[in-house]
C-alpha cells in the first residue's frame, strides 16, 4: 500500500537555526498538507499545497514558514529561525482530492534546544 | 474561525463494553468528518469517515453517525478491545477549503 514518508524522523536543533522538513507524499496525491502535533495535543493545520501554490494556510503559518515542492516527488517545510515553540510532531499528509481521506506520514519529531 | 470541540478526553471502558466520542462542529458548511485513530508515537490512520449526505456509516465494530441540523458527529466502537486502545481524533472539512480541522483527541483505555 502507498505510504507518506518523512524524514527525518528525529531532528535536534539549536533554537535560531533553519530546519528543512521533507516529505515524498502519495504519488498521484495532487494536495498536500504540513500540520503539527505539540506534544499531548490535537492536530493542527499548518498549510495546504496544490498545483505548486500554498492553497491556505494557518496563522501558525507565519513568515518563517515556507513550503516548497522542488522537483516531482519532495514536499518541503522549511522554518527559517527555529523557536523553541516550534518543538512538535510534524506531519506531512497528502490526499487525491479534496475533502476525502487525507494519509499522514509517520512525522518528524523537531526538537529546538 | 472554524472549531470542533470533542469529548470526553479520555475514556476507559471494559473490554467487551461499547466506546462512544461525541465532536461538535461550528462551520455549518463543513460536509465531510473522518476519524482518525493514533496510536503511541505513530501516524494518524482512517478508521471511518462519513458525508454530510449520510446520516450513518458503519463498518464491522465501528459506526459514525452525523446529525447536520445540532451540528454533532459521533463515533461508536461496540465490543471494544484492548487493540482499539489509542488516541481518537475527529475532523472536518469543507469543500472549497484545503484543510482539516481536528478536534481535542480522545484517549480510549480499553481494560482487559
Amino acid at each position: 500500500e502507498p505510504e507518506v514518508t518523512q524524514t527525518p524522523s528525529h531532528q535536534v536543533t539549536q533554537m535560531g537555526q533553519e530546519v528543512i522538513l521533507r516529505c515524498v507524499p502519495i504519488s498521484n496525491h495532487l494536495y498536500f498538507y504540513w500540520y503539527r502535533q505539540i506534544l499531548g495535543q490535537k492536530v493542527e493545520f499548518l498549510v495546504s499545497f496544490y498545483n505548486n501554490e500554498i492553497s491556505e494556510k494557518s496563522e501558525i503559518f507565519d513568515d518563517q514558514f515556507s513550503v516548497e515542492r522542488p522537483d516531482g516527488s519532495n514536499f518541503t517545510l522549511k522554518i527559517r529561525s527555529t523557536k523553541l515553540e516550534d518543538s512538535a510532531m510534524y506531519f506531512c499528509a497528502s490526499s487525491g482530492a479534496q475533502v476525502v481521506e487525507a494519509f499522514f506520514g509517520q512525522g518528524t519529531r523537531l526538537t529546538v534546544v | 474561525g472554524e472549531n470542533v470541540e470533542q469529548h470526553p478526553s479520555t475514556l476507559s471502558v471494559q473490554e467487551g463494553d461499547s466506546a462512544v466520542i461525541k465532536c461538535t462542529y461550528s462551520d455549518s458548511a463543513s460536509n465531510y468528518f473522518p476519524w482518525y485513530k493514533q496510536e503511541l508515537g505513530k501516524r494518524p490512520q482512517l478508521i471511518i469517515d462519513i458525508r454530510s449526505n449520510v446520516g450513518e456509516k458503519k463498518d464491522q465494530r465501528i459506526a459514525v453517525t452525523l446529525n447536520k441540523t445540532a451540528k454533532h458527529f459521533s463515533l461508536h466502537i461496540t465490543e471494544t478491545q484492548p487493540e482499539d486502545s489509542a488516541v481518537y481524533f475527529c475532523a472536518a472539512s469543507t469543500s472549497g477549503t484545503y484543510k482539516y480541522i481536528f478536534g481535542t483527541g480522545t484517549r480510549l483505555k480499553v481494560l482487559a
